[in-house]
């Protein structure tokens, strides 16, 4: 089974609508992150959180909301999706010892 | 500030041939260093990392990356390429700190010609 899992996988959507996209880890890890891809750009941080009580903006955080409901579940929200939201997104987790972040398989997301 | 600029979005070479994809940081403080790798429609998987000590490093698939704090580098090679070899490959660099904020470069594309 996947360490880190993110649903859906692939998700359609029209402007405005809100979308929640989950996230899941059996790491153990305290510390969660949400990414987004665009080509060319790379991996920009939206969010990230290093508790359940610790929530931190990233560097393109407009737009996006996150809830830490359990340290394994981190979920993001896009409360009025727009067209220039439409990426891939990827969930990850690391912990304090070993540096390095395990990520999910992401999330293609559409905005239409 | 931290930063990661890979020089190339996309590298191709022939199958067996070297492959070298660079990346050069900025960092306020001592780095922690960072190559992954992503294959089509997966996620991020780590290749190698350095953080202190040796400053050549080993990782899977039979890659490598030396540290040049002199020149702010962190390269990653491989003697030959194999078909498996074509993916995306993605050059970070965290702080040594608690924060552990992670930045990544724009990736650099690798294709593989047989």
């Amino acid at each position: 089974d996947a360490d880190v899992t993110q649903t859906p996988r692939n998700r359609i959507t029209k402007t405005g609508k809100r979308i929640m996209l989950e996230c899941s880890q059996t790491k153990g890890h305290d510390r969660m992150y949400w990414y987004r891809q665009d080509p060319g750009l790379g991996l920009r941080l939206i969010y990230y959180s290093f508790d359940v009580k610790d929530i931190n903006k990233g560097e393109i955080s407009d737009g996006y909301s996150v809830s830490r409901q359990a340290q394994a579940k981190f979920s993001l929200s896009l409360e009025s999706a727009i067209p220039n939201q439409t990426a891939l997104y990827f969930c990850a987790t690391s912990d304090i010892e070993q540096r390095e972040q395990f990520f999910g398989p992401g999330t293609r997301l559409t905005v239409l | 500030a931290q930063s990661v600029t890979q020089l190339g979005s996309h590298v191709s070479v022939s199958e067996g041939a070297l492959v070298l994809l660079r990346c050069n940081y900025s960092s306020s403080v001592p780095p922690y260093l960072f190559w992954y790798v992503q294959y089509p429609n997966q996620g991020l998987q780590l290749l190698l990392k350095y953080t202190t000590g040796a400053t050549l490093v080993k990782g899977i698939n039979g890659f490598e990356a030396e540290f040049k704090k002199s020149e702010t580098s962190f390269h990653l090679t491989k003697p030959s390429a194999h078909m498996s070899d074509a993916a995306e490959y993605f050059c970070a660099v965290s702080d040594s700190g608690g924060y552990q904020k992670v930045t990544f470069g724009t990736g650099t594309k690798l294709q593989v010609i047989p």
